[in-house]
């Protein structure tokens, strides 16, 4: 089945900890998307990218790393610098040209030890 | 910067009744695009409203994109339990999308 798959479903960081969300495709979209929820709020995004080997800036970058060396995976790194960084993180693909829907995966919980 | 603002933010209704949300933003969009997070789960995709005024419907659920691309409402009518979850608008700016703060839906058997 096509689809986006997100690991792991729940991950706890520690002070200081540097941690890796995973995100992969196989639905041969060329865009994908990281955003973030909390409770009570919408979506914001954090990172995208259209094509392999670029990425953009959302509106919460800061505290957040991005990879994109192969078009199905879209790693994000939460750094110590990102002082508050509970929250339910989405990733999401589409397919790029204007007004496309989102797919987006079943999300990682992350939480502060 | 680029806000979507929508409301309420929770309702509440009976079994039957209808439910609207409705969604502002600050600037015009090139489209706007629903989405319902059931409790627990992720974003799925509703639909999409690009034109001016463009009305769309799927069965009980109707979608409106006003005449000046700057807001867009969602009506359920006849609520089923079914329908729980909270939807999100999504606004198109450039390359992004800028989401809503949702509307949480409770429906009461």
């Amino acid at each position: 089945d096509g689809g986006i798959t997100q690991s792991p479903k729940y991950l706890f960081r520690k002070e200081g900890q540097n941690v890796t969300l995973s995100c992969e495709q196989n639905l041969n979209h060329d865009a994908m998307y990281w955003y973030r929820q909390d409770p009570g709020q919408g979506l914001r995004l954090i990172y995208y990218s259209q094509i392999v080997n670029d990425f953009q800036k959302g509106d919460i970058a800061e505290g957040y790393s991005v990879s994109r060396e192969k078009k199905e995976s879209f790693p994000l790194t939460v750094t110590s610098a990102q002082k508050n960084p509970t929250a339910f993180y989405l990733c999401a693909s589409s397919i790029p040209g204007g007004g496309e829907k989102l797919f987006f995966g079943s999300g990682t919980q992350l939480s502060v030890l | 910067g680029q806000q979507v603002m929508q409301i309420p933010q929770y309702q509440h209704v009976q079994e039957g009744e209808d439910f609207t949300t409705y969604c502002n933003s600050s600037t015009t969009l090139s489209n706007i695009q629903w989405y319902k997070q059931r409790p627990g789960g992720h974003p799925v995709f509703l639909i999409q409203l690009v034109k001016s005024g463009e009305v769309k419907k799927q069965k009980r659920l109707t979608f409106q994109f006003g005449e000046a691309k700057k807001n867009s409402s969602l009506h359920i009518t006849a609520t089923q339990t079914t329908d729980v979850g909270t939807y999100f608008c999504a606004g198109r700016v450039g390359n992004q999308f800028y989401f809503g703060t949702g509307t949480s839906l409770t429906v009461i058997p």
